[in-house]
């Protein structure tokens, strides 16, 4: 079991504000970083699968970056809206594993 | 069909009961998994399975007993469960193993047991 950081842990944040939270993971034998996100009452989302170094990723106002060297995955908002209010989880992979360790995730509020 | 159904949404059982949660996908997902989650903290890995085999147990306790009858389903029989079993059971799918794409999640069992 991978021991997997999130920080911070709870985020609140005004309508139209830009947002990022951290991830960090050991960065020995990594094989590929997941980040999902949960709104309550609904299933965890898969927003981004990352396994290079230096990747980054885009989903709309959604983005990520990855540092595979040091250990450590940004998660940014662009512009937050209330329906980004969510729990998101970083789950990393490594140690000769497939199988995700899972964050405690940040969760996400934004105001209107 | 892009999701995962889980069945039932709520489940209160006493510690004698035997009763399953069930999950289905149809999206031809060869990796079925089963975790646990408890309030402010992390999903935990309970069961994989990859073509229809066991792969995983994590050392989960025998009163929880997993079963995929095919590619499409999966169950968890449970049985004599404590009250500290009670919990959010989330079932996930992925493509392979490896899970390139990530999972897809249904959206849980809430668990109680009484």
């Amino acid at each position: 079991i991978l021991n997997v950081e999130q920080s911070p842990q709870s985020l609140h944040v005004q309508e139209g504000d830009s947002t990022n939270f951290t991830c960090s993971f050991p960065s020995s034998n990594f094989y590929a970083l997941h980040w999902y996100r949960w709104e309550t009452a609904k299933s965890p989302e898969a927003l981004f699968v990352m396994t290079l170094n230096g990747d980054e990723k885009k989903k709309g106002r959604i983005s990520a970056t990855l540092n595979t060297k040091e250990g450590y995955s940004y998660l940014y908002i662009k512009g937050s809206q209330p329906e980004d209010s969510a729990t998101y989880l970083c789950a990393p992979t490594g140690g000769g594993s497939y199988i995700p360790t899972f964050g405690r995730g940040t969760s996400l509020i934004v105001h209107p | 069909d892009t999701e995962v159904t889980q069945t039932p949404k709520h489940l209160v059982m006493g510690m004698t009961n035997k009763k399953s949660l069930k999950c289905e996908q149809h999206m031809g997902h060869r990796a079925m998994y089963w975790y646990k989650q408890k309030a402010k903290k992390p999903p935990e890995l309970m069961f994989v399975y990859s073509y229809e085999k066991l792969s995983i147990n994590e050392s989960v306790p025998s009163r929880f007993s997993p079963e995929c009858p095919n590619s499409s389903l999966l169950n968890l029989h449970l049985h004599a469960l404590q009250p500290e079993d009670s919990a959010l059971y989330l079932c996930a799918s992925s493509q392979e193993f490896s899970a390139a794409n990530g999972y897809t999640f249904g959206s849980g069992t809430r668990l109680t047991v009484v």
